[in-house]
């Protein structure tokens, strides 16, 4: 079974600038949950989807949005981004919502100039 | 407070060597899960292990084994007779009944020199 897949892997962006990333998860996965990863704040939750619902949301500003589609797969959007918003983008499936064990994609690495 | 503890931030070992990575958590719940995850430098967290808080069995899987103690809170991690391959950060988590969001720790950057 093919693994989760995230595109782009990298993506450099300039401030106010706005960024799309793909997740497609296992095949089956119904939940796709998204994380930030930087060396200062390590691993936050950005956002749960479930069935084409956001059924969790962590503590980050509105800029930072996502949906999911009927198959499963998902987006996160972040505009205007800003100098902090570079990170790994690391993106999540699980069959079922939690606490069914989540499965990681290879990430997408943000930079913004 | 911090959850999840991973006190030791970074470890080197030469190879060959068997080595223990701490995971220390704190919760009040009587229900929740621990888990493992690697992360070697290509970015990909892999999934290693979930325990649950009723199964206080040790586990092992080939060179890896986990030692889950509850009178301590502790989930520790031993690779033995580590391997080059096994250089990454490991993450040890917690996922408490009040959400089950995963709680992360600080992460354990794992160095084996040949």
């Amino acid at each position: 079974k093919a693994g989760v897949t995230q595109t782009p892997r990298y993506l450099i962006k300039t401030r106010g600038q706005q960024v799309t990333l793909s997740c497609s998860p296992i095949s089956g996965h119904r939940s796709v949950s998204w994380y930030q990863q930087t060396p200062g704040q390590g691993l936050q939750f950005l956002f749960e989807y479930f069935s084409e619902t956001q059924r969790n949301k962590g503590n980050f500003p509105g800029r930072f949005s996502g949906r999911q589609f009927s198959n499963s797969r998902s987006e996160m959007n972040v505009s205007t981004l800003e100098l902090g918003d570079s990170a790994l983008y690391l993106c999540a499936s699980s069959l079922e919502v939690r606490p069914d064990t989540q499965y990681f994609g290879p990430g997408t690495r943000l930079t913004v100039l | 407070a911090q959850k999840v503890t991973q006190a030791q931030t970074e470890i080197s070992v030469v190879e060959k060597e068997d080595v223990t990575l701490d995971c220390v958590y704190e919760t009040r719940d009587t229900t929740y899960y621990l888990f493992w995850y690697k992360q070697p430098p290509s970015g990909e967290l892999v999934f290693l292990i979930r325990r649950n808080s009723f199964d206080e069995q040790n586990e092992i899987s080939g060179r890896y084994s986990w030692n889950f103690q509850k009178s301590t809170s502790s989930f520790n991690f031993t690779i033995t007779a580590s391997q080059v391959v096994d250089s990454a950060v490991y993450f040890c988590a917690l996922s408490e009944r009040i959400d089950y969001q995963l709680i992360w720790g600080a992460g354990t950057k794992l160095i084996i020199k040949p």
